[in-house]
């Protein structure tokens, strides 16, 4: 059971717009800044997004983050076949005093 | 270019120990915040642990599974990571990944497989 809650699942369609939910707390979400991580088969996570909605060098603009209170999302705008991978966030939690990450999601393309 | 570069898994007996080594490159190693977060075969990513550079004391944080169990240093003169685990668990079977800078960056990994 991840800290962060995300859907297991998220598919759609070449060109659409798809968004990924992520759920925490106060304590993690609420207070903290949120990255989100692609990750390919058998590859190492990369990162997306970072403080919320900051895109590093090299990451496609039809990536956006967001975050309202203790809930962030992840928005894929114009959606390709190569985003076909496993997405996760991930907030320090004050609490715990830890990073916690979401369960994942996992993008098809249909 | 940042270069994260895990060694030191393999197979271990349940109750043993092991130390995974980071080699880091690209960035002043000196002032990096450094975390492992591991993977279990076909789950999700979980963070182990983190080491704040030594000018914030180097101060350590672990998880709860893992807490007790695990020690992660650094040596800065080398640019190297280190996580020694011990008393290991079948459950401790992961790719274990070494990141830097709060997570941006991640090295390629290296599997830990603790079976009898």
């Amino acid at each position: 059971q991840s800290v962060l809650t995300q859907p297991p699942s998220v598919s759609g369609t070449p060109g659409q717009r798809v968004t990924i939910s992520c759920s925490g707390s106060n304590s993690n979400i609420g207070g903290n800044t949120v990255n989100w991580y692609q990750q390919f088969p058998g590859t190492a996570p990369k990162l997306l997004i970072y403080s919320d909605n900051l895109r590093p060098s090299g990451a496609p603009d039809r990536f956006s983050g967001s975050k309202s209170g203790a809930s962030a999302s992840l928005a894929i705008s114009g959606l390709q076949s190569e985003d076909e991978a496993d997405y996760y966030c991930a907030a320090w939690d004050d609490s715990l005093i830890g990073y916690v990450f979401g369960g994942g999601t996992k993008v098809t393309v249909l | 270019e940042v270069q994260l570069v895990e060694s030191g898994g393999g197979l271990v007996k349940p109750g043993g120990s092991l130390r995974l080594s980071c080699a880091a490159s690209g960035f002043t190693f000196t002032n990096a915040w450094m975390s492992w977060v591991r993977q279990a075969p076909g789950e999700g990513l979980e963070w182990v642990g983190r080491i704040k550079s030594k000018g914030d004391g180097a101060t350590t944080n672990y998880a709860a599974p893992v807490k007790g169990r695990i020690t992660i240093s650094r040596d800065d003169s080398k640019n190297m990571l280190y996580l020694q685990m011990r008393s290991l668990k079948v459950e401790d079977t992961a790719v274990y990944y070494c990141t830097a800078r709060d997570m941006g960056y991640w090295g390629q990994g290296t599997l830990v497989t603790v079976s009898s």
